[in-house]
């Protein structure tokens, strides 16, 4: 089983859209936890980290849930500009701080 | 405009040559990162220098080698590489390793290789 895994893609959505990403993390020890996005051809991008009370950023809002090992990202009225790979991405104590990198999850949205 | 900056953005290498990557930052972060990307893959971490040392490789082949001269700058020195190597290698930095509130990545704009 993979360390992080995430929703398989791609996610085609229109334009003004609501779409949820989900990703599990199998180690309990992990303590930190963000999302970023990564466009075609470009280097990832902090989107936001991820906290226990769970955050918003204006359309996106992220989850935590401890007890079963997973975090959300959810992101509403979708944009074209939205289109990319989001990836989860885990810090885990016990392993010297390497942060653990999800598969990706590509999203399209669709005019 | 990214704040890691990596030269060159493009290469070409044969098998025989030797190059390097660049990477520099002026953030004060401490810790620096080498990560290998394959088109539809994340990325996969190669090395990691907290404070200057050597902190994480993994497993890396040995024709390439890391190199961190100051806390500012980061090589990667490639030699006798193989066609399976070409892939875009990203640096990145963070504040501090290992600290779950000051390990948040930034990326450069990567070096995508090409080995003939």
């Amino acid at each position: 089983r993979k360390e992080v895994e995430q929703d398989p893609g791609p996610f085609n959505v229109p334009e003004g859209a609501t779409v949820a990403f989900n990703c599990t993390y199998s180690n309990s020890a992990s303590q930190s936890f963000f999302w970023y996005r990564q466009d075609c051809r470009k280097e990832p991008k902090l989107l936001m980290s991820v906290y226990s009370s769970g955050n918003e950023d204006g359309r996106f809002t992220a989850q935590l849930n401890r007890a079963s090992q997973y975090i959300s990202l959810l992101i509403r009225d979708s944009k074209l500009s939205d289109s990319a790979t989001y990836l989860c991405v885990v810090n885990v104590y016990n392993q010297g701080g390497k942060l653990i990198f999800g598969q990706g999850t590509e999203l399209s949205v669709k005019p | 405009d990214t704040e890691v900056t990596q030269t060159p953005k493009h290469l070409v290498m044969g098998m025989t040559n030797k190059k390097s990557l660049k990477c520099e930052q002026h953030m004060g972060h401490r810790a620096m990162y080498w990560y290998k990307q394959k088109a539809k893959k994340p990325p996969e971490l190669m090395f990691v220098y907290s404070y200057e040392k050597l902190s994480i490789n993994e497993s890396v082949p040995s024709r390439f080698s890391p190199e961190c001269p100051n806390s500012s700058l980061l090589n990667l020195h490639l030699h006798a590489l193989q066609p399976e190597d070409s892939a875009l290698y990203l640096c990145a930095s963070s504040q501090e390793l290992g600290s779950s509130g000051a390990n948040v990545l930034t990326f450069g704009a990567g070096s995508r290789l090409t080995v003939l």
